[in-house]
């Protein structure tokens, strides 16, 4: 089935420093990859669409500038909070593929700014 | 605007009872639906999907899903619950946005199983 790796899987980074996730499709290729972050306790809120080749499509409200989407390739689409801030720690899961494959989710990544 | 509403926010059972865990949806069009679930920091796992065709819909784990069109529900059941599957489970419907289907959760239903 559809295997979508996501790291690292918990990270702690100082305020002000840069912190990269990456979500990797192992098994097939998704031209398409979605960003989300979940409070705890919380559901899912989507914060972009990733697009292999083109600009991620954010959410309204997401800041495009400290959330930097990028989509290289077709099996790999990275996320790099930038100047982290406290309000900034929350759990961030990517997702992969589409209806057909039911939109395979990453393991998430912790994130904790200090 | 398409939502999902998952009306219980926790839900308690004895092991071996039966669980039905609520969903509905609100999409203009014809929905694609499915159910999630979440152990604590672990990502989503699939449950099982609804695309069209049979509105009944087996999925992993034990769990099925029935789609009923007239309600606007998705609702999740298993006969007979075990202490593993205590977790977080989301309801999703899929709706086309930005050149790709994209997600809406429902907030979650938390399910824990007395021994």
């Amino acid at each position: 089935g559809a295997v979508v790796s996501q790291h690292p899987s918990w990270v702690i980074c100082k305020s002000g420093t840069s912190v990269k996730i990456e979500c990797r499709s192992l098994d097939f290729q998704a031209t398409t990859m979605f960003w989300y972050r979940q409070f705890p306790k919380q559901s899912l809120m989507l914060m972009a669409t990733s697009n292999e080749g083109s600009k991620a499509t954010y959410e309204q409200g997401v800041e495009k500038d400290k959330f930097l989407i990028n989509h290289a390739s077709l099996t790999l689409s990275t996320l790099t909070v930038t100047s982290a801030h406290p309000e900034d720690s929350s759990f961030y899961i990517c997702s992969a593929g589409g209806t057909n494959y039911g939109y395979t989710f990453g393991s998430g990544t912790r994130l904790t700014v200090v | 605007a398409q939502s999902v509403t998952q009306p219980d926010i926790h839900i308690t059972v004895s092991e071996g009872a039966s669980l039905e865990l609520r969903c509905n949806y609100s999409y203009g069009a014809t929905p694609y639906l499915f159910w999630y679930v979440q152990s604590p920091g672990q990502g989503l796992q699939l449950l099982l999907k609804y695309f069209s065709g049979d509105t009944l819909v087996q999925g992993i784990k034990g769990f099925e899903a029935e789609f009923k069109r007239s309600q606007s529900s998705f609702n999740l059941r298993k006969p007979s619950v075990h202490w593993s599957d205590a977790a977080e489970y989301f309801c999703a419907v899929a709706y086309s946005g930005a050149g790709s289907y994209q997600l809406t959760f429902g907030k979650g239903t938390k399910l824990s199983v007395i021994p």
